[in-house]
């Protein structure tokens, strides 16, 4: 089954509006977590990087007041999409590593955000 | 700098028979990670097999196998009796292993389709 959950995996929302999207390792505590952006028929992006209790560190181009990463506790990781516009509308999936089996880096399922 | 290269954006192979999806790879990293993920029309990321740059023998995972051939910086993906639902796209992946290592990259894919 799944080590890594995200939810949600679809949303729709309207311009101008924050979407939360969550990532949580079910099977392990993760201290790093990993954000990607996938455009259609490309492959993965690394967004960021998050750290559990300090700041993310973000890939050169992203916007960090853009999209906001919170690493609350060892299993949660949260990405905000704030104010999100049309050109934010992408595949975001998760990534955790699992330090026991091999650091191991396995991804949810991915988050669909439509933004009208 | 690391780079992954897969250099199929498309493969057909019949169902039942093997198919190899080629990656190849750069690093002057002596230690590191090579990873396939699948990804079906679903969207999430599927762990398939990893192999270290240490390991003697080559991965293997049930139908799935790896060509690990270190000279020629090469860590092919070998499927075996090919089913209907291994058409998906299939990334190749690495990593840096030691402490402050590279992060994860990708190569661009392979889209398999397997044909009844």
């Amino acid at each position: 089954g799944a080590v890594v959950s995200q939810h949600p995996s679809r949303v729709i929302c309207k311009s101008g509006t924050s979407v939360k999207i969550e990532c949580r390792s079910l099977d392990f505590q993760a201290t790093t977590m990993f954000w990607y952006r996938q455009f259609p028929k490309q492959s993965l992006m690394l967004m960021a990087t998050s750290n559990e209790g300090s700041k993310a560190t973000y890939e050169q181009g992203v916007e960090k007041d853009k999209f906001l990463i919170n690493h609350a506790s060892l299993t949660l990781s949260t990405l905000t999409v704030t104010s999100a516009h049309p050109e934010d509308s992408s595949f975001y999936i998760c990534s955790a590593r699992d330090p026991v089996a091999k650091n191991i880096q396995y991804f949810g399922a991915g988050t669909r955000l439509s933004v009208l | 700098a690391q780079k992954i290269t897969q250099t199929q954006p498309g493969m057909f192979v019949q169902e039942k028979e093997a198919v190899t999806l080629d990656c190849t790879y750069d690093t002057s990293d002596p230690s590191y990670g090579l990873f396939w993920y699948k990804q079906p029309s679903s969207g999430e990321m599927i762990f398939l097999i990893y192999q270290g740059s240490y390991d003697q023998q080559n991965a293997t995972e049930g139908r799935y196998s790896l060509n690990f051939q270190k000279a020629r910086k090469s860590a092919n993906l070998v499927i075996s009796a090919s089913q209907l639902g291994d058409s998906a796209m299939y990334f190749c992946a690495m990593r840096g292993l030691n402490t402050g290592g590279f992060k994860t990259i990708f190569g661009a894919g392979t889209r398999l389709f397997v044909k009844a």
